[in-house]
């Protein structure tokens, strides 16, 4: 079975430009998360939804962050404009409902903003 | 930020030894989760635990839920060369809430 897929795996990009990731969560799973992980800050959490609706985002760090959920199927999380201090890996997971607290990460979108 | 803190942030070991870390919050939480993150992968469950006092076992792993459900830690026996990785606990403060907040890690170094 296919886990969670998110892309673009790596992206290099200039201060000022947008950033868009994408992520494809398993297919069933009611719940999508995103979180950013840094050296300084670990794993933090950003957004999540619950059967596409934004429940949470109250880590989401500024406006310049915005994720939708159009469907069960697709989230983006999107950067505009960008600041080389948004430079982390970005990991989205899911998770069914009732699974007690168990997510299933992808392998994350690694992002440099220079 | 950060609820949980973790600790040690990280340890070299020799392969063959035992290791023990271990995750504090001042807040309550119900449930409480080890992952293990590979280098250039997300996070992977590990165990996960939900009543105080719970002791549950994986292989060489053990974990602990803490009886005032403000701890938990994570024991690895007779360590392994693939054991290397860095190990986060995790916690919801309301069990299936979704809402689910991670220690910073401990980053595990096993010498052959």
């Amino acid at each position: 079975d296919a886990g969670v897929i998110q892309s673009p795996r790596h992206e290099v990009t200039e201060m000022g430009q947008e950033v868009t990731l994408r992520c494809k969560p398993i297919s069933g799973h009611n719940s999508l998360f995103w979180y950013r992980q840094t050296m300084m800050r670990g794993l933090e959490l950003l957004i999540y939804f619950n059967n596409n609706v934004p429940i949470d985002d109250s880590g989401m760090p500024e406006d310049r962050f915005s994720a939708k959920m159009p469907n069960a199927s697709f989230s983006t999380l999107k950067i505009q404009p960008s600041e080389p201090r948004d430079s982390a890996v970005y990991f989205c997971a899911s998770s069914p409902t009732g699974a007690g607290g168990e997510l299933f990460f992808g392998e994350g979108s690694r992002l440099t903003v220079l | 930020g950060q609820q949980l803190n973790q600790s040690p942030q990280s340890m070299f070991i020799q392969e063959g030894e035992d290791v023990s870390m271990n995750c504090t919050s001042s807040s309550i939480f119900n449930t409480w989760l080890w992952y293990k993150q590979d280098p250039g992968e997300g996070p992977v469950l590990l165990i996960a635990l939900y009543k105080a006092g719970e002791l549950t076992s994986n292989g060489r792993l053990t974990a602990q839920f803490g009886i005032t459900r403000k701890d938990s830690f994570l024991n690895i026996s007779a360590s392994i060369p693939s054991d290397v990785g860095i190990y986060f606990c995790a916690g919801q403060r309301v069990r299936d809430n979704n809402d689910m907040r991670f220690g910073a890690g401990t980053r595990l170094t096993v010498k052959p």
